[in-house]
């Protein structure tokens, strides 16, 4: 079953817009990661937010964490066409072999239009 | 450096051929990871390792199996491939405790 789940499934803005893409986890985490994939490509890591944090900022990406919603937002302002590409949250979970387990969602494929 | 690479491509298999899918990274990472991405599904975890010569199940292992003879390889193996086979496969590699995980470019696998 998936853990975490993306909203919009798909978003397409201007350039210069701000582009806002959340995403609903279900069981408790130990951090929270958003990660982007340009079209035939692996994924490419972007931010880490730990479940003691609310806000963290990158450049011109802004991830916040609402633990008491299972909720995480990800802001990117001013869009440029590179930023076309679909966007995935993914929650940690632990493992009984030691090694932190990432869960992902379906993502938001997001699209920039010129 | 290369960081993780994935070999091969692309790939066309029959019903019930096998293959395997070799993984490499040069970051000297514990940790090693195979997903596949089917659409609208997302990535979901085959199999992982956290050192060399050890495995573990992920959400979808059935049909696959995974060997990690040495540090920097990690491979993933579909001893008699079916349909439902046909996917994207990612692997990833990350360092223990750091948890940001680095992904190779994917090799998309065709089974008909």
């Amino acid at each position: 079953s998936q853990q975490g789940e993306e909203d919009p499934q798909a978003l397409s803005i201007q350039e210069g817009e701000n582009a806002t893409m959340n995403c609903s986890y279900k069981t408790s985490i130990n951090n929270l990661q958003w990660y982007r994939q340009n079209s035939g490509r692996g994924l490419v890591h972007l931010i880490l937010i730990r479940s003691n944090e609310r806000e963290k900022h990158s450049g011109r990406l802004r991830v916040t964490l609402d633990t008491s919603k299972k909720s995480s937002s990800l802001l990117i302002t001013a869009s440029r066409a590179a930023d076309t590409a679909s966007y995935f949250c993914a929650t940690e979970v632990p493992t009984s072999g030691g090694a932190q387990k990432l869960v992902f969602g379906q993502g938001t494929r997001l699209t920039i239009n010129p | 450096n290369a960081g993780v690479t994935q070999t091969p491509k692309f790939r066309v298999l029959k019903t019930g051929q096998s293959m395997t899918l070799l993984c490499a990274q040069d970051m000297n990472h514990e940790y090693m990871y195979w997903y596949r991405q089917d659409p609208g599904m997302g990535l979901r975890l085959i199999h992982y390792s956290v050192g060399e010569g050890t495995t573990a199940k992920g959400e979808v292992p059935d049909g696959y199996n995974v060997s990690r003879l040495k540090k920097q390889n990690f491979l993933l193996g579909l001893e008699s491939a079916a349909p439902s086979q046909t996917s994207v496969y990612f692997c990833a590699s990350s360092f223990p405790l750091t948890y940001e995980q680095y992904f190779g470019p994917g090799t998309r696998l065709t089974v008909t």
